[in-house]
């Protein structure tokens, strides 16, 4: 297992379309993180999984805004209607407990 | 309201200079880390730590939870330190870590 992996790297999606990015973590990790990166800016949570469930969500994630992690495995980041206020940089961290944090090298979606 | 603060918000220095990275937070926290992000997005995590000291290397990372601040230290530096380097904590028992937004170090050789 080399680490947490996601897919795709760079989303480049046109204003009104639906963007689906998937997140792989350290596969004995139980708990999966969403985060958000604008320019500039720290990380901003957006979601968290603990195994199958989502336990948290922030008030960041609109209704246009859809995350699942159906086995407790991999999980999926779905956008619907996409808006250029989306275009940011999506981290995806998980960790064994809430100790420290690995993170996956990010996907960064650009909405035109 | 969980506040996170670094400084400075960005950082020259000559290669071979002792840099010093500070964070402050607002209320009590349970752990700190400290991370390293370069161009392009990945993130890697340097030190998770909740009192005292820890180093690795040239990077030694200190907090005060008396005065609820942290610094991230290098020494020697080297070009290849240059990266954004941020700090994020828990807040008591919360499940999730807030984000200062980073201070970029630029080492020059």
């Amino acid at each position: 297992d080399t680490g947490v992996s996601q897919d795709p790297r760079h989303k480049i999606t046109k204003r009104g379309q639906n963007v689906t990015f998937r997140c792989d973590p350290i596969s004995e990790h139980n708990r999966l993180y969403w985060y958000r990166q604008t320019l500039g800016q720290g990380p901003e949570f957006l979601t968290y999984f603990q195994n199958e469930a989502q336990l948290e969500k922030s008030r960041l994630l609109s209704d246009r805004f859809s995350a699942e992690r159906p086995k407790g495995s991999f999980s999926t980041l779905e956008i619907q209607r996409t808006e250029q206020g989306d275009s940011a940089m999506y981290l995806c961290a998980s960790t064994l407990d809430i100790s420290g944090y690995t993170f996956g090298s990010g996907t960064r979606l650009t909405v035109v | 309201k969980n506040e996170v603060e670094q400084s400075p918000q960005n950082l020259t220095a000559q290669e071979g200079e002792f840099i010093t990275i500070n964070c402050s937070y607002s209320v009590g926290i349970s752990a700190l880390h400290w991370l390293q992000q370069h161009p392009g997005g990945g993130i890697v995590s340097l030190f998770m730590l909740s009192s005292g000291k820890k180093k690795h290397g040239r990077l030694i990372a200190t907090i005060n939870i008396q005065e609820k601040h942290s610094s991230l230290h290098i020494t020697a530096s080297h070009p290849r330190d240059s990266a954004v380097y941020i700090c994020a904590v828990r807040f008591g028992t919360g499940n999730q870590f807030y984000f200062g937004t980073g201070t970029s170090l630029t080492v020059i050789p």
